[in-house]
C-alpha cells in the first residue's frame, strides 16, 4: 500500500470545522483513500473513503485533489467527542489479502 | 449498522496458558481479520480468513492460530501465552470488495502475567 504522511497533531475549537490533511504522493490509480479514527480504548471506527471524487456522508467530507496526491478530511462541526486519533490509509486489493496498514495518524484535540 | 463483537474487553491470563479470543460479526461478511495494536507499532495483521475453514497468515502469525468453523465467528488462539503477547487485539470483518470498509470490534486488552 502507498505510504501516507500526516502531521502528528492539531487542534480546533468546538463547533468549528476541523480540516485534517493527508499526503499520499505515491498513490496508484486503483488505490482507495480511507479514513478511520480511534477514540482511546476503542477499536478503529470507519469514517469515509473515496477513489477519485469527493465524498460526503453523515460523519464527514473527503476532498481528494485532482492529482490524487493528497486529501483532506473535513469534520464540519467538531465536538468534544471528535477528539481522537485519525488515520489516513491508502488501500489496494492484493488478492485475498486486503489488510489495512495504519500509520501513526493525527491526534485531533477539540477544545471547548 | 455492522456489528463486530469481541467476547471480552479485558482479559488477564498467565504465561503458558492457552488463550481463546472470540469475534462474531452479524453482516454475513466473507473476510475476517485479527490484528494486534501496540504503542509505536500501529496495527499489525496476525491472521485473516476469507471463507469458512480458510485462513492465511498475516505479518506476525508466530505463536498464534485461528479457527473459522462458521462464517460469523473467527477465533484467535494463543497456544501458549507469553508476556510479549500482552497487547490490544482487534477483530475486523469486511466483504471481499476493497471498495467497502473493514469494520472493527472494540478490542480485547489482553495482559499476560
Amino acid at each position: 500500500d502507498a505510504k501516507t504522511t500526516q502531521p502528528p497533531s492539531m487542534d480546533c475549537a468546538e463547533g468549528r470545522a476541523a480540516n485534517l490533511p493527508c499526503n499520499h504522493s505515491t498513490i496508484s490509480g486503483n488505490e482507495y483513500v480511507y479514513w478511520y479514527r480511534q477514540i482511546h480504548s476503542q477499536g478503529p471506527q470507519y469514517i469515509i473513503h473515496g477513489l477519485k471524487n469527493n465524498e460526503t456522508n453523515e460523519m464527514a467530507s473527503l476532498i481528494i485533489t485532482e492529482d490524487r496526491k493528497s486529501s483532506t478530511l473535513i469534520l464540519p462541526h467538531a465536538t468534544l467527542r471528535d477528539t481522537a486519533v485519525y488515520y489516513c490509509i491508502v488501500r489496494v486489493h492484493t488478492g485475498a489479502n486486503s489488510k489495512l496498514t495504519f500509520g501513526k495518524g493525527i491526534t485531533l484535540s477539540v477544545r471547548p | 449498522d455492522v456489528k463486530v463483537t469481541q467476547s471480552s474487553r479485558y482479559l488477564v491470563k498467565r504465561t503458558g496458558e492457552k488463550v481463546f479470543l472470540e469475534c462474531v460479526q452479524d453482516m454475513d461478511h466473507e473476510n475476517m481479520f485479527w490484528y494486534r495494536q501496540d504503542p509505536g507499532l500501529g496495527l499489525r495483521l496476525i491472521y485473516f480468513s476469507y471463507d469458512v475453514k480458510m485462513k492465511e497468515k498475516g505479518d506476525i502469525p508466530e505463536g498464534y492460530s485461528v479457527s473459522r468453523e462458521k462464517k460469523e465467528r473467527f477465533s484467535l488462539i494463543l497456544e501458549s501465552a507469553s508476556t510479549n503477547q500482552t497487547s490490544m487485539y482487534l477483530c475486523a470483518s469486511s466483504t471481499p470488495d476493497i471498495a467497502q470498509p473493514q469494520h472493527f470490534g472494540d478490542g480485547t486488552r489482553l495482559s499476560i502475567l
